[in-house]
């Protein structure tokens, strides 16, 4: 089974930019498409990037998406973070077609 | 605007069954896959549950497989979720997500609690 592989937590001052991965266990990086959700406090998932790298309407362009092939990860890049940001994320892709997550990662604007 | 509401959710003794529902307006019901994700307490995503565009193609996450049973109604543009002996572990919170067809971002319902009690 495909695992997908985020770091617990990363911080950030506001006004810097921050990334957060997520590692494929096994396959290729771009085999499957890549989402990555947002999670607020108390709130429900939305996605903020699809398809590795595209913004859904309403999305700030202050998100990214990114794929590296070399290391098997796929990258969320939020620049000029804001305090609203802080959230949990989470990235999400397939396994012979069955939804895949990573464990999520807390993002704290200190 | 895509609009998914879950109805259905509450509290279960072990053992129990419960039935989710999630209803739908805005788009093509029966053009997308549909998804269950749950969220136990304080824990991450778990995928649960998916039906194709068609109601043939279904697939479940390992730890509801032979429990829980998920079927669409194309008419009412409504997914269920059909839940069988349930244990104190599958409390969580449910969300419906619309699968987003190429080019499109998925969707993501506000959620459906359901407790399992001993």
């Amino acid at each position: 089974n495909v695992l997908l592989t985020q770091p617990p937590s990363v911080s950030v001052s506001p006004g810097q930019t921050v990334t957060i991965s997520c590692t494929r266990s096994s396959g290729a990086i771009d085999s499957n498409y890549v989402q990555w959700y947002q999670q607020r406090p108390g709130g429900s998932p939305t996605t903020v990037i699809y398809e590795y790298d595209r913004r859904p309407s309403g999305v700030p362009d202050r998100f990214s998406g990114s794929v590296d092939t070399s290391s098997a990860s796929a990258s969320l890049t939020i620049f000029e973070v804001k305090t609203e940001d802080e959230a949990d994320y989470y990235c999400q892709s397939y396994d012979n077609g069955n939804w895949v997550f990573g464990g999520g990662t807390k993002l704290a604007v200190l | 605007q895509v609009q998914l509401v879950e109805s259905g959710g509450g509290v279960v003794q072990a053992g129990g069954s419960l039935r989710l529902s999630c209803k739908t307006s805005g788009f093509n019901f029966d053009s997308y896959g549909m998804v269950w994700v749950r969220q136990a307490p304080g824990k991450g995503l778990e995928w649960v549950a998916f039906i194709g565009s068609d109601g043939t193609d279904k697939n479940y996450g390992d730890s509801v497989k032979g429990r829980f049973s998920i079927t669409r109604d194309d008419p009412e543009n409504t997914v269920h979720l059909q839940m069988k002996s349930l244990r104190i572990e599958d409390t969580a919170i449910y969300y419906c997500v619309r699968e987003g067809q190429i080019g499109e971002p998925p969707d993501w319902g506000q959620g459906i609690l359901v407790t399992v009690s001993s």
